[in-house]
């Protein structure tokens, strides 16, 4: 059974960084035929994704958030980690770890949807 | 691409049929869309991709249709669990969007 569980600060500065961690089980990160990735969710913009990357190093981004954006694939410890600096308080929102498939080979299509969902982490962007 | 859910919201009894639509404002290519379910509290769940292919575990109560810039999503018979949150998600163009959302209540 595949489970994702995400875990990091509820509560971030603004200007500071954002980190949260997913541990996922019941699967192997070591695939093509899947990815890993982030969605987040808030009351003002829905449902918006982050940003996918490969076990193998890969990584593709939202253009708007690919400046501040960290999203690496740790196969030995079976993580998936995000990193988001510079937050402000548009940042805040439910943070989402996927699994992350494509009906194309190419993991750089950005043609993506998500089989699996974390139960989601809470992170508020505040002083 | 924009996605338009309508109606925004709809009551419904258990038993019910409820008809769910997402409106694209350019034809989505290869009909890659997916429809997610979503309880208070809780991630989504998907129900749908490909406009109309169920994963492993959903119910067959669950349909999804349509083409080009309309898609629908089809709950033959309401239970109890089905109520809340339905999102579709175009991923056919990059970056890939998600709808508002339909909510479905019980009446």
């Amino acid at each position: 059974q595949v489970h994702l569980q995400e875990s990091g600060p509820g509560l971030v500065t603004p200007s500071g960084t954002l980190s949260l961690t997913c541990v996922v089980s019941g699967v192997s990160l070591n695939s093509y035929d899947h990815y890993w990735g982030w969605v987040r969710q808030s009351p003002g913009n829905g449902l918006e994704w982050i940003g996918t990357a490969s076990f193998s190093g890969s990584s593709y981004y939202d253009p708007s958030l690919e400046r501040r954006l960290s999203i690496k694939v740790d196969t030995s410890r079976a993580q998936v980690s995000l990193r988001l600096g510079s937050v402000t308080a548009a940042d805040t929102a439910i943070y989402y770890c996927v699994r992350v498939l494509s009906p194309y080979s190419d993991f750089w299509s950005g043609y993506y949807f998500f089989d699996y969902w974390g139960q989601g982490a809470q992170v508020i962007v505040s002083s | 691409i924009v996605l338009t859910q309508s109606p925004g919201s709809l009551s419904l009894s258990p038993g019910q049929r409820a008809t769910l639509s997402c409106r694209a404002s350019e034809s989505v290519t290869g009909r890659y869309v997916a429809w997610y379910h979503q309880n208070p509290g809780q991630a989504p769940r998907l129900l749908i991709y490909g406009a109309s292919r169920r994963p492993t575990g959903v119910p067959d109560r669950f349909n999804g249709s349509g083409s080009g810039t309309d898609f629908t999503l089809t709950i033959s018979r309401l239970e109890p669990e089905d109520f809340g949150v339905f999102y579709c998600q175009q991923y056919g163009d990059s970056p890939l969007t998600f709808g508002g959302g339909t909510k479905v209540d019980m009446k």
